[in-house]
């Protein structure tokens, strides 16, 4: 009963590089938030996916960001050209349903590290 | 814009005694809120909820307390012990936004054995 994956733990990238990060919901989870923690701050909220679609994406900078969530397949954030400013941790959650009272469960997070 | 404040970074206390742990919200749209445990280097950790029908929610050590007149919510941890060390975040929703979170800045909660 494997929890919310994401891979890679651990990235780093060269400022212009880009950036993929995964993330496998729960069984049974059809719905995906994407959060990012910049230090000392709280999550900040990014995208909300079910599958092939976006519901939304409204803490999402409007360039060099987008998410997907396929089919088959994990969840996909995608960071073009990252700069220096990118590096953060990068939270995946995933709940059952979006709409009623719900818990969102968390994975481990990638941590972006831009060089 | 914050609309979801924990005005206190750090809180320590003795172990077998009482943690409060305090959120204050501005948005009377959030209709339900959670709160989550961090350890360094991990994801959020699910705790406790509390919908806004309700003003108090208890599981085990953990009970959450909401007042909506005053836009805050607490979180009483009793007895505190050196394992709920952690950051704590407070965080609230409304199906209004599609249930996306949002987050407190989050109060380091230190247990003294």
């Amino acid at each position: 009963n494997a929890g919310v994956m994401q891979n890679p733990r651990h990235l780093v990238r060269r400022r212009g590089q880009e950036a993929r990060l995964r993330c496998s919901p729960m069984k049974g989870h059809s719905h995906v938030y994407w959060y990012r923690q910049l230090p000392e701050e709280g999550l900040k909220f990014m995208v909300y996916l079910q599958k092939e679609n976006i519901i939304d994406e409204s803490g999402m900078p409007k360039e060099r960001f987008s998410a997907e969530f396929p089919k088959e397949g994990p969840s996909i954030l995608r960071i073009q050209q990252v700069v220096r400013g990118d590096s953060a941790a990068y939270f995946c959650a995933s709940s059952f349903s979006g709409g009623g009272y719900t818990e969102a469960f968390f994975g481990q997070g990638t941590r972006l590290t831009v060089v | 814009d914050q609309q979801v404040k924990q005005n206190s970074p750090s809180l320590s206390v003795q172990e077998g005694r009482i943690s409060i742990l305090n959120c204050d919200y501005t948005n009377s749209m959030f209709d339900y809120f959670l709160w989550y445990k961090k350890y360094p280097a991990e994801g959020p950790t699910f705790l406790i909820s509390i919908s806004s029908i309700k003003d108090k929610n208890e599981d085990g050590r953990f009970t959450v307390f909401l007042n909506k007149s005053a836009k805050h919510l607490s979180l009483h941890i009793v007895p505190s012990q050196p394992g709920d060390s952690a950051v704590y975040f407070c965080a609230a929703s409304s199906k209004g936004s599609a249930r996306q979170l949002t987050f407190g800045s989050g109060t380091q909660l230190t247990v003294l054995p």
